[in-house]
Parts: C-alpha cells; sequence; structure tokens
C-alpha cells in the first residue's frame, strides 16, 4: 500500500518563474493539504482540497494555487517566485476532512530552491 | 484560535534515560493533539494522538504522551532513549473546523551514546 507521494523531491527555480508540485494520497484517502515548511520552523498550513475543490485556505497569497483531480491527487503552483518561497512543501492526505479528520499522513516533501 | 508551543528547541538525553518532549496547547474547545517526528530531508512520520479517552496515550516506536487538561500540556515520553530517537518533533493541534492543523516550532532531540 502507497503511502503519500510526492514528486519532484528537489527542484530550482528562478525568482519569477512558476512551478508545479505534485502529490499523490495514500490509498483510500480522499483530501489533500498542502504545507509549507521554512528552515528552522513547523509547517504552515497552505490550503486543503477536498472533492476538487479547495475547502480551506490559510494566510498565502494568491499566487500558491492548487488543483485536485478526480483520482484525488493535487498540484500545488506557486507564481511569480520569490526568494522567500523556498522551503520544503509538504503533501498531506486524509479521509473525509473536517470532524472527521483525525490523522494526517505526510509525503517526504517537495525541496524548493529559489535562486 | 488554536495553537501550541514547544518551549525547548533542543533537547539533549543520554541513551536508555528516560526522555520528555514538550508541548503546552491552547484551544477553544476540546483539543484533538498528535506529535510528529521528522528525520533530516524528510516528510512527517505520525507518532500519536489524542481525541479523547485515557489521558495516556501510546504510540509508535515505543512512545507516548500524557494529556493534562489542567496544565493544558501534551508532553511526549519514552522510558528509555535510543540513539536512533534522535530527530526533529513536532506537537500539533487540528483546528476547530477539522482540515488544518497547527504546528509547534519544533524540538531537536538528541540521544547520547
Amino acid at each position: 500500500d502507497a503511502g503519500v507521494t510526492q514528486s519532484p523531491t528537489h527542484l530550482i527555480k528562478t525568482r519569477g518563474q512558476q512551478v508545479t508540485l505534485r502529490c499523490s494520497p495514500k490509498s483510500g484517502h480522499d483530501t489533500v493539504s498542502w504545507y509549507q515548511q521554512a528552515l528552522g520552523q513547523g509547517p504552515q498550513f497552505i490550503f486543503q482540497y477536498y472533492e476538487e475543490e479547495e475547502r480551506q485556505r490559510g494566510n498565502f497569497p494568491d499566487r500558491f494555487s492548487g488543483h485536485q483531480f478526480p483520482n484525488y491527487s493535487s498540484e500545488l503552483n506557486v507564481n511569480a517566485l520569490l526568494l522567500g518561497d523556498s522551503a520544503l512543501y509538504l503533501c498531506a492526505s486524509s479521509f473525509g476532512g473536517g470532524q472527521r479528520n483525525t490523522e494526517a499522513f505526510f509525503g517526504q516533501g517537495t525541496r524548493l530552491t529559489v535562486v | 484560535a488554536q495553537s501550541v508551543a514547544q518551549p525547548e528547541d533542543q533537547v539533549n538525553v543520554a541513551e536508555g534515560n528516560p526522555l520528555t518532549v514538550k508541548c503546552t496547547y491552547s484551544v477553544s474547545g476540546n483539543p484533538y493533539l498528535f506529535w510528529y517526528v521528522q528525520y533530516p530531508n524528510r516528510g512527517l512520520q505520525f507518532l500519536l494522538k489524542y481525541i479523547t479517552g485515557d489521558n495516556l496515550v501510546k504510540g509508535s516506536y515505543g512512545f507516548e504522551a500524557e494529556f493534562n487538561k489542567s496544565q493544558t500540556s501534551f508532553h511526549l515520553k519514552k522510558p528509555s532513549a535510543l540513539v536512533s530517537d534522535s530527530a526533529l518533533y513536532f506537537c500539533a493541534v487540528r483546528d476547530l473546523t477539522g482540515n488544518q492543523f497547527y504546528f509547534g516550532t519544533g524540538t531537536s532531540l538528541t540521544v547520547i551514546p
């Protein structure tokens, strides 16, 4: 049973470019959340997708957008990259979301470096 | 708003000694609390959770946590530390909607052989 898989594992981009990160949730899960973990910090919630819609969003600008596909996989897009966007981006999957969300499983993350 | 605090950036313990990693919480309503561990250049691994019930929660790899409502704490413990337990530990709380986790800043645990 595959866990949460993310791709790519590492990525280097230039300021102003756009990036797309991908996540496949754990088998049986239908909800995907994205987190940003800056160096030396705890993960910060970006947004959550359920039934192909953004259900909740954290305090991130509109440059951060996402998508969920019918197979529950998800993409995180970041436009107009800034140096401060350099971080580990974590995908978490769960089932149902809302009050049924009693556990989240995380992928290994994508390390994004903006130069 | 929900939040957790990890007062110690770094904890050092000798191999074989008991370990404690501290976490305090601030929540509206019933707390849903979690501990995760992160090894270098890896994602977060779930250790244990408190939803309701017994105040002592047992989790993976011999870890346990004690929920203390009066002290608003949820400390992670292990009776006998292993060198392989050296990692970054995060306490987290779920928000009221259930959609979002709030994480602490992490505690780096080093187990000295």
